[in-house]
């Protein structure tokens, strides 16, 4: 069965800090993506960063890193250098491939609170 | 370039009405999926269609739920006989492949459903 855990309901981090949000994902496919999603008090989903099963580097697009650890199954967001703007709802996801069709499946996220 | 247009972004529903929530894909996207934020919550999946076809209905309630993805418009998720659980965001997402781990899903704004 696909799972996606995010522990961390709620994050606070002070404005410049890094500050990382956790995913541990469960799979017995060998091929899956793993993504990254912001959602700001406005409701749109954006995409920040994907990270693939076979990828040898952690994943990095500008100040967003991905500490990628398979035999754990984990993919943590790391954000650095935080902004005001970086205050809202973290969703760690997953696409996995089956017979003929991928599923994207999502964690139930991680508010991320900026503070100044 | 259009992204993933959904509309309304917003629909008051009485109990006992129906909602129609439409969703038209990226250009050249021929997989949709629904799926459903409760407050506080993640995305829950409901449901995978390619151009008139239901892939995969896992995440779908059994009753009063029904989604269609003509050949020709966009793509509806119908929900009869609303009720106040029904009140949540329901996202479309969209992909040009069915089968590629490293595609991210393109999302709609979001329709915000209230029912009174």
């Amino acid at each position: 069965a696909q799972k996606i855990t995010q522990t961390q309901p709620g994050m606070f981090v002070q404005e410049k800090e890094a500050v990382t949000l956790d995913c541990t994902y469960d799979t017995s496919d060998p091929s899956y993506g793993l993504f990254w999603y912001k959602q700001p008090s406005s409701g749109e989903m954006i995409f920040l960063i994907y990270q693939g099963s076979y990828d040898q580097q952690n994943a990095t697009e500008g100040r967003y890193s991905l500490n990628f650890q398979k035999a754990r199954k984990s993919a943590n967001l790391v954000i650095s250098a935080s902004q005001l703007g970086d205050s809202a709802m973290y969703f760690c996801a997953m696409r996995e491939g089956s017979a003929s069709y991928d599923k994207v499946i999502f964690g139930p996220g991680t508010s991320l609170s900026v503070i100044p | 370039n259009a992204g993933v247009m959904q509309n309304p972004r917003h629909l008051v529903r009485r109990r006992g009405q129906e909602a129609r929530l439409r969703c038209s894909p990226m250009k050249g996207h021929s997989h949709v999926y629904w799926y459903r934020q409760l407050p506080e919550e993640g995305l829950k999946f409901m449901v995978y269609l390619q151009k008139e076809n239901i892939i995969d209905e896992s995440g779908m309630p059994k009753e009063r739920f029904s989604a269609e993805f003509p050949k020709e418009g966009p793509s509806i998720l119908r929900i009869q006989q609303v009720v106040r659980g029904d009140s949540a965001a329901y996202f479309c997402a969209s992909s040009p492949t069915a089968r590629a781990t490293n595609e991210k899903l393109f999302f709609g704004s979001g329709t915000q459903l209230s029912v009174l």
